[in-house]
């Protein structure tokens, strides 16, 4: 168990639809980051956040949209979804600071549009 | 943007046998991660590497960094099966850009009893 929490689980929506995935990182982690896997592209970064704010983005698509909240919890936004989104999508977090940091991985969201 | 080329993409092997994956890229990374993933779960790192040419050993896993900091690899001796799962690459670009990991495509080992 690596102390990070994310839910649901599994997922199973339709196309045009929107979702909500939620991530609680680890007890005293300011850094949250957000992945998608899935079997053509493999494991790619889509964004990280810092306590609160935007830090770093990466191939995130403009139907998706992300926050990290005051008490440090996250959340991905995925609108007009579409076949293609269905992947699994993880959350990690990491200690405050700059540098070279572990990101441990929560167990993911698996998200199916139908 | 920077890729990571991992290889094989499939490996099947007996108990006792040695392997090696191999993650190259053509970008320097400032450090390289391997990361083990079993289904149902998220990504474990096993392993950081920093400086070129750095050797890392775990238990009956062996991690190499490239001279150069462009590539890594990942020996295991004597596989058991309980080494079966799906073993990542990753590498950090630092500077400014700590945290954005570019991962490999995934080797899928599968180690027969």
């Amino acid at each position: 168990d690596s102390g990070v929490t994310q839910t649901p689980k599994h997922l199973i929506t339709a196309t045009g639809q929107r979702v909500t995935l939620r991530c609680s990182p680890r007890s005293g982690d300011l850094s949250v980051y957000w992945y998608q896997q899935s079997l053509d592209q493999g494991l790619q970064f889509l964004i990280q956040y810092y306590n609160g704010e935007e830090r770093a983005k990466g191939n995130i698509l403009e139907r998706f949209s992300a926050q990290q909240f005051p008490d440090l919890h996250s959340e991905l936004n995925l609108s007009s979804l579409e076949l293609g989104d269905s992947a699994l999508y993880f959350c990690a977090s990491s200690v405050a600071g700059t540098g070279l940091k572990t990101q441990y991985f929560g167990p993911g969201t698996r998200l199916l549009v139908l | 943007t920077q890729l990571l080329e991992q290889s094989p993409q499939f490996l099947s092997i007996q108990e006792g046998e040695n392997l090696t994956v191999y993650c190259n890229s053509s970008s320097v990374f400032s450090s390289l991660q391997w990361y083990r993933q079993e289904p149902g779960e998220g990504p474990v790192l096993l392993v950081t590497v920093v400086t070129g040419g750095e050797v890392k050993k775990l238990k009956r896993l062996t991690f190499q960094f490239g001279d150069a900091r462009k590539d890594s690899s990942l020996h295991i001796t004597a596989a058991q099966p309980g080494d079966t799962g799906l073993y990542l690459c990753a590498g950090e670009p630092g500077g400014t850009s700590y945290g954005k990991l570019t991962f490999g495509q995934g080797t899928i080992l599968t180690v027969h009893p």
